[in-house]
């Protein structure tokens, strides 16, 4: 079946620190691959994506690689802000066309 | 530009009454539409998708219901609310349901709690 394993949050970082939020995921077939933000208050957002194995995505300084080999799609962040507080979510695409979400990881950070 | 409107913002209905939650896209046509749930501490699901007015797929038996009565308008609707209905409803529509490979655009969402 299809299904996304998250890293269970929260997570809580100072301004300026490294962020990993890590992402795996089961799927048949060739997924595409996602990360969603929810800021306070709003409702989802694509904040990047990866279409096929090895395809890097990136946006507001956070990046993501797609790696068929280890089936894991992590986010990282080398300097995170205040303002890059809020819930991620990864997700992946199916060939049927579901979209299957992970639990979500809350993110503080603090100044 | 694309749009999606989704209310109420929060919700707080008793058990047994009805639900209606509403759904409408602006600036696209025909889009392919979605409900889904987010329950505490769990990820989202999916609970409904439509290709097309009238054209309803449900994902997960349960005590919900949806409606496409206009091209661009989706609606979540239960007869008689139940207690584990409580959860953060979120409508999305995309362009093609392959997707395309550029995600879903979600609404803000509804937080209902049934009490």
């Amino acid at each position: 079946g299809n299904s996304v394993t998250q890293m269970e949050g929260p997570v809580t970082l100072s301004e300026e620190a490294f962020l990993t939020i890590n992402c795996t995921y089961t799927a048949t077939g060739y997924p595409s691959l996602f990360w969603y933000v929810q800021y306070p208050g709003e409702g989802l957002q694509l904040l990047l994506k990866a279409t096929k194995a090895d395809d890097k995505g990136s946006n507001k300084g956070f990046e993501a690689t797609y790696r068929k080999e280890t089936t894991s799609f992590h986010l990282e962040k080398g300097s995170v802000q205040v303002s890059d507080s809020a819930v991620y979510f990864c997700a992946l695409l199916t060939g049927a066309n579901n979209l299957f979400f992970g639990t979500g990881t809350r993110l503080t950070v603090i100044p | 530009s694309q749009t999606i409107h989704q209310w109420p913002a929060t919700l707080v209905q008793p058990v047994g009454s009805p639900l209606s939650l509403e759904c409408t896209v602006e600036g696209t046509s025909n889009p392919n539409l979605y409900w889904y749930r987010q329950a505490a501490g769990r990820g989202l699901q999916l609970l409904f998708y439509s290709v097309g007015i009238g054209q309803i797929s449900s994902e997960v038996p349960q005590n919900l219901s949806a409606s496409r009565p206009q091209d661009r308008q989706f609606i979540l609707s239960s007869k008689k609310l139940l207690l584990s209905d409580s959860g953060f409803y979120l409508c999305a529509w995309s362009v093609t349901r392959t997707g395309g490979g550029y995600g879903y655009t979600f609404g803000s969402g509804t937080r209902l709690t049934v009490v």
